[in-house]
C-alpha cells in the first residue's frame, strides 16, 4: 500500500512565521502535489512536482514555495504566514501525471494566529 | 482556467434512499476521478473514467461519464451509514496538463 505521511497533523503558527510542512511518500512516485482545502472550496492545488527539483505553479501558488531534493519528499513552505493561510494542507503523490490514482496524506491542520 | 462545478453541495438522505452528485466542466476533459473523504479522513482515489459514455459500477455506485466528456456523475444505490462523507470529481484536460482540477464536493448525510 502506498503511505504518503504528513509530518504535523495539526499546527499553530503566528503572523509572520515561516513555516514547514513536509510530505513523504514510500512508493517511489513521480509525482508529488500540494492542495489546500476550504470549505465550499474543495480542493485547490498550490504547486506539483513531476521530478526531483522541479515544479510548477498550481491554481494558487501565491504566498508558497517549495522544494523537492530528494524524490520522496515534498515540502510547502510559507514564506510569511497570514491568517487567510488558514486551512488544511493536503500532500499527495501519483505515478503517473494526468492519468493516475493520487494518493492523499492525512492533512496538517494549519492555524495562523 | 479549466473549472468543475459540482452540485448540490450538500445532501441528507434517509438511509435506503438514492443519492446523486453530479459535476460538469467548463472545458473537455481527457479523464475525471472521484474520490471519497470521509469525515477526519483524506481523499480516497473511488474511480478513474476516460472514455466519452463510460458506465463503471462498484457494487451500489455507478459512475457515468458524458458523451461530450465534459460532465460526469455519481449515483448511490440505496444508501447505508458507512456512505456518509464527501464526494470530489476531480478532471483534468485542456491546458492544466498534470493537473486534476477538483470540484467543491458534496457532503452526504445519511440519517439511519
Amino acid at each position: 500500500d502506498v503511505k504518503v505521511t504528513q509530518s504535523s497533523r495539526y499546527l499553530v503558527k503566528r503572523t509572520g512565521e515561516k513555516v514547514f510542512l513536509e510530505c513523504v511518500q514510500d512508493m517511489d512516485h513521480e509525482n508529488m502535489f500540494w492542495y489546500r482545502q476550504d470549505p465550499g472550496l474543495g480542493l485547490r492545488l498550490i504547486y506539483f512536482s513531476y521530478d526531483v527539483k522541479m515544479k510548477e505553479k498550481g491554481d494558487i501558488p501565491e504566498g508558497y514555495s517549495v522544494s523537492r531534493e530528494k524524490k520522496e519528499r515534498f515540502s510547502l513552505i510559507l514564506e510569511s504566514a497570514s491568517t487567510n493561510q488558514t486551512s488544511m494542507y493536503l500532500c499527495a503523490s501519483s505515478l503517473f501525471l494526468t492519468t493516475d490514482t493520487q494518493y492523499f496524506g492525512p492533512g496538517t491542520r494549519l492555524t495562523v494566529l | 482556467g479549466q473549472q468543475v462545478m459540482q452540485i448540490p453541495q450538500y445532501q441528507h438522505v434517509q438511509e435506503g434512499e438514492d443519492f446523486t452528485t453530479y459535476c460538469n466542466s467548463s472545458t473537455t476533459l481527457s479523464n475525471i476521478q472521484w474520490y471519497k473523504q470521509r469525515p477526519g479522513g483524506h481523499p480516497v482515489f473511488l474511480i478513474q473514467l476516460v472514455k466519452s459514455g463510460e458506465v463503471k459500477k462498484q457494487k451500489r455506485l455507478t459512475f457515468q461519464f458524458g458523451e461530450a466528456k465534459k460532465n460526469s456523475s455519481l449515483h448511490i444505490t440505496a444508501t447505508q451509514t458507512t456512505d456518509v462523507g464527501t464526494y470530489f470529481c476531480a478532471g483534468t484536460g485542456g491546458t492544466s496538463y498534470g493537473k486534476l482540477t477538483f470540484g467543491q464536493g458534496t457532503i452526504l448525510t445519511v440519517h439511519p
